[in-house]
């Protein structure tokens, strides 16, 4: 099946300092891809939708200035969390969807402190 | 809509029955409904999926049904393995401009006991 994955798994910072995440498609190409933020004991929250070659569209309450997404090829969007605070801390997941259904990469564990 | 739950519902069985798994979903106009097992600190693993046209679909230990009248979904699992204790989410798509975008429901932690 599709491969998606996420780098890096898992990302300790300290507050204030900005932290990039890669979603990739490894072996298929996507024209949208989308990021999800879980946190503990809860439910996958769409955050944004991320476009190849164009702006994302960012999920009401999520504040674009903070969650930067660019999707630079048809295999790669990044989600950059700037300025981060200790209640950034999360699960960030990335989908990328091919006709038949979306698949999810790996996750990414955030820690803010 | 969004899908926030503090306190997940769970469900414990002991192994080899039966699971079943329900959802309420909110968007009448949802046209393609998924399952996903999620194990913790991981990202969701695709179970079965269903599209609107249908009632009932079938795979391997597993059947999904879908109630459109009352907007509800069911994972049922059969002979139930300690291997599938994890959480379940459903997840629906309303389709056209929104493919591939998915609203997630609150989710179940299921727990199989040996």
């Amino acid at each position: 099946g599709a491969v998606v994955s996420q780098h890096p798994s898992r990302v300790i910072c300290k507050s204030g300092t900005s932290v990039k995440i890669e979603c990739r498609s490894l072996d298929f190409q996507a024209t949208t891809m989308f990021w999800y933020r879980q946190f503990p004991k809860q439910s996958l929250m769409l955050m944004a939708t991320s476009n190849e070659g164009s702006k994302a569209t960012y999920e009401q309450g999520v504040e674009k200035d903070k969650f930067l997404i660019n999707h630079a090829s048809l295999t790669l969007s990044t989600l950059t969390v700037t300025s981060a605070h200790p209640e950034d801390s999360s699960f960030y997941i990335c989908s990328a969807s091919r006709p038949e259904r979306a698949f999810f990469g790996p996750g990414t564990r955030l820690t803010v402190l | 809509g969004e899908s926030v739950g503090l306190h997940l519902p769970t469900l414990s069985v002991q192994e080899g029955d039966n699971s079943i798994i329900n959802c309420a979903y909110s968007n009448s106009a949802s046209d393609y409904f998924i399952w996903y097992k999620q194990e913790s600190g991981k990202g969701p693993q695709f179970i079965i999926d269903i599209r609107s046209n249908m009632d009932k679909r079938q795979g391997q230990r597993v059947t999904v049904l879908l109630n459109k009248t009352v907007k509800h979904l069911s994972l049922q699992i059969a002979a139930t393995q300690p291997g599938d204790s994890a959480v379940y989410f459903c997840a629906e798509e309303s389709g056209g401009t929104s493919y591939g975008k998915l609203t997630f429901g609150q989710g179940t932690i299921l727990t199989v006991h040996p």
